[in-house]
C-alpha cells in the first residue's frame, strides 16, 4: 500500500520569497505523484502531476516539483510566491489503480 | 464543462436528522469518490464507485452512512441519523477511465454542521 508524508504542516513565507513544500512517499510498486491545491472555502484542484518521463514537472502558475526515486520524494517549489498562493497544498500518490492516497496537507501563508 | 457539482454548499442540521448530500460528476467520468475532510483526520476516502457500482466502501464510518449512484450522472451520500461528530466538509470527486493516472476533479464540497 502506498502512503504520503508531508513533513511540514505550516509554512509561513514572505511575498516574493521562495518556498519548498516537502513530500515523501512509500510504495512497493510504480508510483504516480500529484500535488493538489485547496484555496480557502474551495475544493481541491490539481496543480501538477508526475506520471513518467522527465522528473521535473511544472504548473502553469510557476510551481514545479521534482520526482526523486532514490529519495522517494516529490517536493514542490516556487521561486517567488504571491499573496494569492496562500492555500493548503496536498501531495498524493497512486500506484495506477483508482485510489489516491493524500498527505495531511501543508498550509502556506504568504505575508506582504 | 461545469465540473463536479455538489449540493448543498452548506448544511446545518440538528442531531438525529437525516442529511442527504448530492453530487453530479463530470460527464464521461466513470469513477466517483466521496471524501470527508476534518481538521483532526484530514482527507478520508469514504466510498468509491466505478461505472455506478460501489467498489470500495471500507472508509464508510458506520451504518449510519450510505451512498448510492443510481446512474452515471448522480450520486448521494446519506447520513441517518446525523451526529455532531459528522460535522465536516464532504467532497465528491470524479475521474475519467484512466483512473489514478488522470487525477481527480473535486467538487467545491458541502460543509455539514450537525448541532
Amino acid at each position: 500500500a502506498q502512503s504520503v508524508t508531508q513533513l511540514d504542516s505550516q509554512v509561513p513565507v514572505f511575498e516574493e520569497a521562495p518556498v519548498e513544500l516537502r513530500c515523501n512517499y512509500s510504495s512497493s510498486v510504480s508510483v504516480y505523484l500529484f500535488w493538489y491545491v485547496q484555496y480557502p472555502n474551495q475544493g481541491l484542484q490539481l496543480l501538477l502531476k508526475y506520471l513518467s518521463g522527465s522528473t521535473l514537472v511544472e504548473s502553469i502558475n510557476g510551481f514545479e516539483a521534482e520526482f526523486n526515486k532514490s529519495q522517494t520524494s516529490f517536493h514542490l517549489r516556487k521561486p517567488s510566491v504571491h499573496i494569492s498562493d496562500t492555500a493548503e497544498y496536498f501531495c498524493a500518490v497512486s500506484d495506477g489503480d483508482y485510489k489516491l492516497s493524500f498527505g495531511a496537507g501543508t498550509t502556506v501563508t504568504v505575508r506582504a | 464543462d461545469a465540473g463536479v457539482i455538489q449540493s448543498p454548499r452548506h448544511e446545518v442540521t440538528e442531531m438525529g436528522q437525516e442529511v442527504t448530500l448530492r453530487c453530479k460528476p463530470i460527464s464521461g467520468h466513470n469513477s466517483l469518490f466521496w471524501y470527508r475532510q476534518t481538521m483532526m483526520r484530514g482527507l478520508e476516502l469514504l466510498i468509491y464507485f466505478n461505472n455506478n457500482v460501489p467498489i470500495d466502501d471500507s472508509g464508510m464510518p458506520e451504518d449510519r452512512f450510505s451512498a448510492k449512484m443510481p446512474n452515471a450522472s448522480f450520486s448521494t451520500l446519506k447520513i441517518q441519523p446525523s451526529e455532531p461528530r459528522d460535522s465536516a466538509v464532504y467532497f465528491c470527486a470524479s475521474s475519467p477511465p484512466s483512473g489514478g493516472l488522470g487525477g481527480y476533479t473535486f467538487g467545491s464540497g458541502t460543509r455539514l454542521t450537525v448541532v
